[in-house]
Formats: structure tokens, sequence, C-alpha cells
């Protein structure tokens, strides 16, 4: 079993709609849990950082997380062409030497149709 | 502009050939660390380092070959040992404590295919 699920998708919405991506996890080490996406054949960029669970807003992006639950979300309001990629989940646990490791989730890949 | 650069963008080996990618960040961050993407499939560290002279084996070493010699600088030789190169490989950073430095950040990638 994965340390972290992640749908790959793809999804397919209108423009203007609302998305939902999810991850569950099942170590309970992790401690913090990013977003990042990824446009084809780049680099994933970083788009949320969250620690506790609750909810976390930036523009149009909110980032929830359910400890209790080992699950996570990201939601895009008002969702654009523009947003689609492939978004992972990663999730990060302290190792013996004081660095992090992340852990991803395959990615979903999102397509918003204009 | 601060970031990570990553060279070459495409990069092809033959048979029995070792091919060194680049990796040069100007974000001032200790840590560094090399991944490998396969269709369909998550990142997966190959090899990290927290500090100049040092680095640490990922969970996927084996056929890969790293060198810390500078801050500044992190290259991943793909030796002839692995026999399944064909991948995108990238390079992250984390910032200095104790400014998030659980978080990573991404150069463009490098494309290896083998001929």
């Amino acid at each position: 079993q994965k340390e972290v699920e992640q749908d790959p998708g793809p999804l397919s919405v209108p423009e203007g709609a609302i998305v939902s991506l999810n991850c569950t996890y099942s170590n309970s080490a992790f401690q913090y849990f990013m977003w990042y996406r990824q446009y084809s054949r780049k680099g994933p960029e970083l788009l949320m950082y969250t620690y506790s669970s609750g909810n976390k807003e930036d523009g149009r992006f909110t980032a929830q997380v359910d400890k209790s639950s080992k699950y996570i979300s990201l939601f895009i309001r008002d969702s654009q062409p523009s947003d689609s990629a492939t978004y992972l989940c990663a999730m990060s646990r302290p190792l013996m030497d004081s660095s992090y490791k992340l852990i991803f989730g395959s990615g979903t890949r999102l397509l918003v149709r204009p | 502009d601060g970031g990570i650069t990553q060279s070459p963008k495409y990069l092809f080996r033959k048979e029995g050939q070792n091919v060194t990618l680049s990796c040069e960040q100007n974000l001032n961050h200790d840590a560094m660390y090399w991944y490998r993407q396969d269709p369909g499939q998550g990142l997966r560290l190959i090899y990290y380092s927290q500090i100049v002279n040092d680095f640490q084996k990922g969970d996927i070493a084996e056929g890969y070959s790293v060198s810390r010699e500078k801050k500044e600088s992190f290259p991943l030789t793909v030796t002839s040992a692995q026999k399944n190169p064909t991948a995108f490989y990238l390079c992250a950073s984390s910032p200095v404590w104790p400014h998030m430095r659980e978080t990573q950040y991404f150069g463009p990638g490098t494309r290896l295919l083998v001929l």
C-alpha cells in the first residue's frame, strides 16, 4: 500500500467550476502538507503549504487538512483554462538527521474546458 | 532572479555511457535534492544533501551518484549501472531554518532519453 494515494484522473471540468482534488495518507508521522502544480514538461510549483488541520485560503485556492481522517483537499474556485495541469499532493515527515522527506502522490491531471 | 536552474533540458544517453545532469541554485538554500519522475508515478527521491561535502541516499540511489562541492551546485551522474534511466529528473532545494525548511522548490527538470 502506498503511503499517499491520489486519483490520477483526468478530471475534466467547465471553466468557472469549483474543482476538488484529494489525497489520502496512511502515515500519522506526516506533519506538513503541500500542493504542487505541474504543467506539462515543467518542474512542480509550490501552491499551498499547511501544517495544522483546518482550512487555508490563498486567492482562488483553499487547502484543507483533516488529520483525524488522514485526508487532504485542494479546492479551486472559478477554475480557468490556465489551471489545466497536474496537481501533486506532498507530505513531509522528519528524518533522523533533522532533514525532512517529502512523499508525493502520483498526481491528478486537471483539464478546464473553455 | 533567484531560482534553480537545470541543464540540459534534454539529454540523450548511449548504452554504457555515464551522463551528468547539472543543478544550480542561487537561493542560498542549504539542502538540495534529486528526484526521478516516471509517467503516472509520483516523484521518487534519488539523493539528497543537507550540507556541502555530505549527501545521503534516497529510495532509488542504485545506478546514480552525486557530489556537493559547493553550496550552490548538486550535480547528478547517471551511470551505466542504471538500466532504466529514461525519466524526467528534477532537482529541488529547501530554505534554511526556520523558514519553511519542510518545503522544497523545484527546478525546470531534465528529460533523459536512451538512444
